[in-house]
């Protein structure tokens, strides 16, 4: 059984203030991505990532992959109120479907 | 095309009850995927479709639960003699399929049920 464990579970910061987020898991996975939801919607998805050590930038966002594929993190620069929301990872393997295995979740709440 | 639909929102129903619930996906996606959320959790994968053919289903998904996607179009959930346990978001979601596992989801809104 793959897992996927995300820390912190929950944040609350200032507007202005860094954050980052870990996901991590003891498989190896084939991609690693990344989903924002908010109260009430469907999640929806930030970025994929594909390649052990592979950066990806999204505006604020920045998204690593692990050299092992095993873990992940998103870090945000100069938070924003609109950045709220549950970030989730998800983790796929090759000849599984495209079936994600989603992490466990982190709710960041960012305040003025 | 206007993304994944699901209908309904919100269902309420006693326990006991049968629901059913129906997704449209995206036309061009041959995948199609059932998860259910509770608050503050990662989705729970529960089945998946490939056209018309259901490929796998979960263990926790019960004897109870079912799902379709008679013509590789919409699929529907159905859920019999719901239980409150079975309260959660609903997510449907699709994506293209093939050997590469990197295909992004395109979620539904969800449906909330509530077993009281």
């Amino acid at each position: 059984t793959q897992l996927l464990e995300q820390s912190p579970q929950f944040l609350s910061i200032q507007e202005g203030e860094n954050l980052t987020v870990y996901c991590n898991s003891s498989s190896v996975f084939s991609s690693l991505q990344w989903y924002r939801q908010e109260p009430g919607e469907g999640p929806v998805l930030l970025v994929t990532v594909v390649t052990g050590g592979e950066v990806k930038k999204l505006k604020r966002l920045t998204f690593q992959f692990g050299d092992a594929r095993k873990d992940s993190s998103l870090h945000i620069t100069a938070a924003q109120t609109g950045d709220t929301g549950l970030y989730l990872c998800a983790g796929g393997i090759t000849g599984g479907g495209n079936k994600l295995t989603f992490g466990t979740g982190t709710q960041l709440k960012v305040e003025l | 095309d206007t993304g994944v639909s699901q209908d309904p929102r919100h269902k309420i129903t006693k326990r006991g009850q049968n629901v059913t619930f129906r997704c449209d996906p995206i036309s061009e996606h041959n995948r199609l995927y059932w998860y259910r959320q509770t608050l503050g959790q990662g989705p729970e994968f529960l089945t998946y479709f490939q056209n018309e053919a259901q490929l796998e289903k979960s263990r926790l998904l019960s004897d109870r639960f079912s799902a379709e996607r008679p013509k590789g179009s919409f699929s529907t959930l159905e859920i019999q003699r719901t239980e409150q346990g079975d309260s959660a978001m609903y997510l449907c979601a699709s994506s293209l399929g093939g050997q590469r596992s990197n295909y992004g989801y395109t979620f539904g809104s969800g449906t909330r049920l509530t077993v009281v």
